[in-house]
C-alpha cells in the first residue's frame, strides 16, 4: 500500500497568512494526488485534483504543487472560512489512502 | 445538482450485519464508478471500497475484504454497502462518493451514515 504522510498535523494561523501543507508519498504516483478540504459535521470537499488542478467553484486563493513523492497545498491568503481540515489522497492505486490530515486553527 | 443520500446506519451488535445504501440523483449514476469511504469518530479518512460503472470491478481496503460487499442497482440509481461480521473498529460515518475522471478525484460526496458497533 502507498502510505501517505501529510505534514504537519495541525497548523495555528492568522486570517491573511500564506500557509503550506506538505504530503509525502512512499512510492510514486505521478500526480495522481488530490486534497480535500472538511469541516466540522460535513462531509469533506474537493479542492486541488491531478495535483494541481483547481476544482470547479474553489477560491484561486488554493493552489496544489509538487509531482512525487512530495506534493503541497498552498493558501495564499487565509480566510476566516478556511479554518478546518485538509486531507490528500492517492489515487493511483488502491487502496486510495488518505494522509492523516492537518487541522488548521486560528491563531 | 449531485446528490448523494447514504442510509441505513444504526447501532449493532458485534458479529452483526448491516446494509448500507446511496442515493444518487442529479448526474447519469450509471456512467461512474462510486466508492464508500469512513471516518471513525474524531479520526481521519479511511477509504473502504470502490465499485466500476457497471458493476464488474470491485475493490476493498484489506480492513473489510471477506466481510464487506459493495453493490450497485443502476436501474434504481443507488449504491450499497452489505457488512457482514461487524466489529467495533468499523464503528465510524460512512460516506458514499462519486468519482470523477482525470485523477479518480471524488468530487462528490453524500453527506454520511452513522454505524456504530457496540454491545
Amino acid at each position: 500500500d502507498i502510505q501517505m504522510t501529510q505534514s504537519p498535523s495541525s497548523l495555528s494561523a492568522s486570517v491573511g497568512d500564506r500557509v503550506t501543507i506538505t504530503c509525502r508519498t512512499s512510492q510514486s504516483i505521478a500526480t495522481y494526488l488530490n486534497w480535500y478540504q472538511q469541516k466540522p459535521g460535513k462531509a469533506p470537499k474537493l479542492l486541488i485534483y491531478a495535483g494541481s488542478s483547481l476544482q470547479s467553484g474553489v477560491p484561486s486563493r488554493f493552489s496544489g504543487s509538487g509531482s512525487g513523492p512530495d506534493f503541497i497545498l498552498t493558501i495564499s491568503s487565509l480566510q476566516p472560512e478556511d479554518f478546518a481540515t485538509y486531507y490528500c489522497q492517492q489515487t493511483y492505486s488502491t487502496p486510495y489512502t488518505f494522509g492523516q490530515g492537518t487541522k488548521l486553527e486560528i491563531k | 445538482e449531485v446528490q448523494l443520500v447514504e442510509s441505513g446506519g444504526v447501532v449493532v451488535q458485534p458479529g452483526g450485519s448491516l446494509r448500507l445504501s446511496c442515493a444518487a440523483s442529479g448526474f447519469t449514476f450509471a456512467d461512474y464508478t462510486m466508492h464508500w469511504v469512513r471516518q471513525a469518530p474524531g479520526k481521519g479518512l479511511e477509504w473502504v471500497s470502490f465499485i466500476s460503472w457497471d458493476g464488474d470491478s470491485t475493490y476493498y481496503a484489506d480492513s473489510v475484504k471477506g466481510r464487506f460487499t459493495i453493490s450497485r442497482d443502476n436501474s434504481k440509481n443507488s449504491l450499497y454497502l452489505q457488512m457482514n461480521s461487524l466489529r467495533t473498529e468499523d464503528t465510524a460515518l460512512y460516506y458514499c462518493a462519486k468519482e470523477e475522471g482525470m485523477s479518480y478525484e471524488f468530487d462528490s460526496w453524500g453527506q454520511g451514515t452513522l454505524v456504530t458497533v457496540s454491545s
